[in-house]
């Protein structure tokens, strides 16, 4: 069955650093998800992303925050100068089509800020 | 604001016995879809099932199902039978019709027992 793979599995970065989390969607889904989850919070939208460009964003996702979809596989999330309360699990998820059709989630990045 | 809520942060049941997690939400939409996802652990999160909130009947998918109470907003899952496998994170979450974020619980951590 296809599943949604990420990478790395753990990064630790210094703050102020830039990071770029990595993410292989589910080849023919057309949308693209990042989610975080601070350690013992909600999980939090971030950010779609369909046909290249950004459908819908929560406040979280400001200027420290951007996504690309560089080729034909990667989705990628980079946050430009990491902060301590970056630190959390960032999931990608993908789904077939848009609104209320199922999401398919990754086994998450767990990022910590130092 | 929407909101999803789920009450019982840890619950434990014993194999083959019934178990119930509590998932209570806040709207004003009315055509929105409601979820369980399932994280077992190190493993990414996989829908369990899923409710239309047009839909009157209650979904079931085998030794899943759920109580929906649109009145009440009160989204619960029921899982008979409970398995080892069946250990892990349970997350309940939201979406409406014309936006493409989930929004989440915190989840409720169920472990069964042999």
């Amino acid at each position: 069955e296809p599943e949604v793979t990420q990478t790395p599995s753990h990064q630790v970065t210094q703050m102020g650093q830039e990071v770029i989390l990595r993410c292989v969607p589910i080849s023919n889904h057309l949308y693209f998800y990042w989610y975080r989850q601070i350690l013992g919070q909600k999980v939090e939208f971030l950010v779609s992303f369909y046909n290249n460009e950004i459908s819908e964003k929560s406040e979280i996702f400001d200027d420290q925050f951007s996504v690309e979809r560089p080729d034909g596989s990667n989705f990628t999330l980079k946050i430009r100068s990491t902060k301590l309360e970056d630190s959390a699990m960032y999931f990608c998820a993908s789904s077939a089509t848009g609104t209320n059709y199922e999401q398919y989630f990754g086994p998450g990045t767990r990022l910590t800020v130092t | 604001a929407q909101t999803v809520t789920q009450s019982q942060p840890e619950m434990s049941v014993q194999e083959a016995e019934t178990v119930t997690l509590s998932c209570t939400y806040d709207t004003s939409e009315s055509n929105y879809y409601l979820f369980w996802y399932k994280q077992p652990p190190s493993r990414q999160m996989i829908l369990v099932i899923r409710q239309e909130a047009y839909k009157q009947q209650n979904a079931t998918e085998n030794r899943f199902s759920v109580n929906f109470q649109k009145a009440a907003k009160s989204f619960s899952l029921k899982i008979s039978d409970s398995q080892l496998g069946d250990t892990a994170m349970y997350f309940c979450a939201f979406g409406t019709s014309g936006t493409y974020k989930y929004i989440f619980g915190t989840g409720t951590r169920l472990k069964v027992l042999a």
